[in-house]
């Protein structure tokens, strides 16, 4: 199968540094998206990694090791609207559809 | 910055009763996609369109569901006969590139169908 792993919630406080983990089968790998996702709301984009390394966008960044099949999303400088789930996504065998993983709860305390 | 919309915004329906849910989608985009997420679970996806036809579907999408682009605006995602089941969150989106795994999707707000 195309199983995506990533803990089920996790807690951080506010203005501090956040790392969410995503594991995933690598056979047929062509792409791996980070999404937000806040309550009875679609998914936003946030970050997408095809080749090995660090991507950064503001106070985001993530980053991908093709060969482990690992990927994480690093949140810094959190704020309280950053509590939301976040989703990873492996793009398979270039088709455009996404495999998401379960999502990351994450909840930014004060 | 435009953005794809999907209507209705929610639906209630009988069990045994069509539904059709309408996207439309960025009008430079190419390839199309449903989604489904049943409250508290993952985002799963359903088919992918390009060129007027399905490109992939999933298990979940068996008979009771079709997808058509009538008139190269509107995408409709239809289900015959609804089971309670089929209860979820239903998401279109759109990519403008080719699916190299280059490009992002954008997501639509999302219709909830709700079956009793």
């Amino acid at each position: 199968g195309q199983n995506i792993d990533q803990p089920t919630e996790m807690t951080a406080t506010e203005g501090a540094i956040v790392q969410i983990n995503c594991t995933y089968q690598t056979s047929g790998f062509n792409g791996l998206f980070w999404y937000q996702q806040h309550a009875g709301e679609a998914p936003t984009f946030l970050s997408y990694n095809v080749l090995d390394g660090l991507e950064e966008k503001g106070r985001f960044s993530s980053f991908l090791s093709r060969s482990k099949g690992y990927s994480y999303l690093l949140l810094k400088e959190l704020q309280m609207k950053d509590s939301a789930s976040y989703l990873c996504a492996v793009e398979y065998n270039q088709g455009g559809k996404l495999i998401f993983g379960q999502g990351t709860e994450l909840s930014v305390k004060p | 910055e435009p953005e794809v919309t999907q209507t209705p915004s929610h639906q209630v329906t009988q069990m045994g009763q069509e539904v059709i849910l309408r996207c439309v989608p960025i009008s430079n985009h190419l390839y199309f996609y449903w989604y489904r997420q049943i409250l508290g679970q993952k985002v799963e996806f359903l088919v992918s369109f390009y060129n007027n036809e399905i490109s992939e579907k999933s298990e979940i999408f068996d008979d009771q569901f079709s997808v058509e682009r009538p008139d190269g605006s509107n995408f409709t995602l239809k289900i015959r006969s609804t089971k309670l089941e089929d209860s979820a969150m239903y998401f279109c989106a759109g990519l403008a590139g080719a699916p190299m795994g280059s490009y992002e999707q954008y997501f639509g707000p999302g219709t909830r169908l709700t079956v009793t």
